[in-house]
């Protein structure tokens, strides 16, 4: 079936730093999201893309619809200690009855010790 | 106004007992959408209801089932639990049907643990 492959699994960051993260699928989409979720809350709404080459910024974080529409990127600049959680990416087809989400496996991002 | 609410938040089951979630969505919101979260499968789709007709559903045995009462609310039941069955159940809602326009927001989950 379909999947997503998200990388890197998990990430260290040191306040400051930029961090970058990825989603690719042998699919294609023509919907890509970004969510961030934290301990013991439901996933929030970050980026969403519709239209392949699509670059979208929301504050610090900037997201990318990949021209081939099989991946996605999300950049989050100057990462400050909140910026902490775990991120997934979810791509979908819409319209029609079968429309629903599939999401990578998640980066969950931490602070270096 | 208030965020998605599930209950009971958390739970613990027995195998072969069976078990229902509860999901009030956003006032206004006519779409609900139930997920499963494990840490070894990730996020996983298990259906849609809009105006209390299930619109999608996903790859989960037919143990999994839900409904939607005329003011929106929504309950899953999973029957005959087993082990595999413990996890994270996130209900999202949204105005209309999700079709990734728009936006769905996700209640915090019940963490159903089956022993």
């Amino acid at each position: 079936g379909q999947q997503l492959n998200q990388s890197p699994q998990s990430m260290f960051i040191q306040e400051g730093e930029d961090v970058s993260m990825n989603c690719t699928s042998s699919s294609i989409f023509n919907t890509w999201l970004w969510y961030k979720q934290d301990p013991g809350e439901g996933p929030v709404l970050l980026i969403a893309l519709y239209k392949a080459g699509e670059l979208t910024s929301n504050g610090r974080l900037t997201a990318q619809f990949g021209i081939t529409r099989k991946d996605s990127f999300l950049n989050i600049s100057a990462s400050i200690p909140s910026d902490v959680g775990i991120y997934f990416c979810a791509a979908m087809n819409y319209g029609g009855s079968q429309g629903n989400l599939i999401f990578g496996k998640g980066t969950k991002l931490s602070v270096k010790p | 106004k208030a965020g998605v609410t599930q209950t009971p938040r958390y739970l613990i089951k027995t195998r072969g007992q069976q078990v229902t979630l509860s999901c009030s969505p956003i006032s206004g919101h006519r779409s609900v959408s139930w997920y499963q979260q494990t840490p070894g499968q990730g996020l996983q789709f298990l259906f849609e209801y809009f105006s209390e007709t299930q619109r999608n559903k996903g790859n989960f045995p037919g143990r999994f089932s839900g409904r939607q009462f005329s003011n929106s609310r929504s309950e899953m039941n999973v029957s005959t639990l087993e082990l595999g069955d413990s996890a994270l159940y996130l209900c999202a809602s949204s105005l209309a049907p999700f079709t990734g326009m728009g936006e769905q927001y996700f209640g915090p989950g019940t963490r159903l643990t089956v022993t």
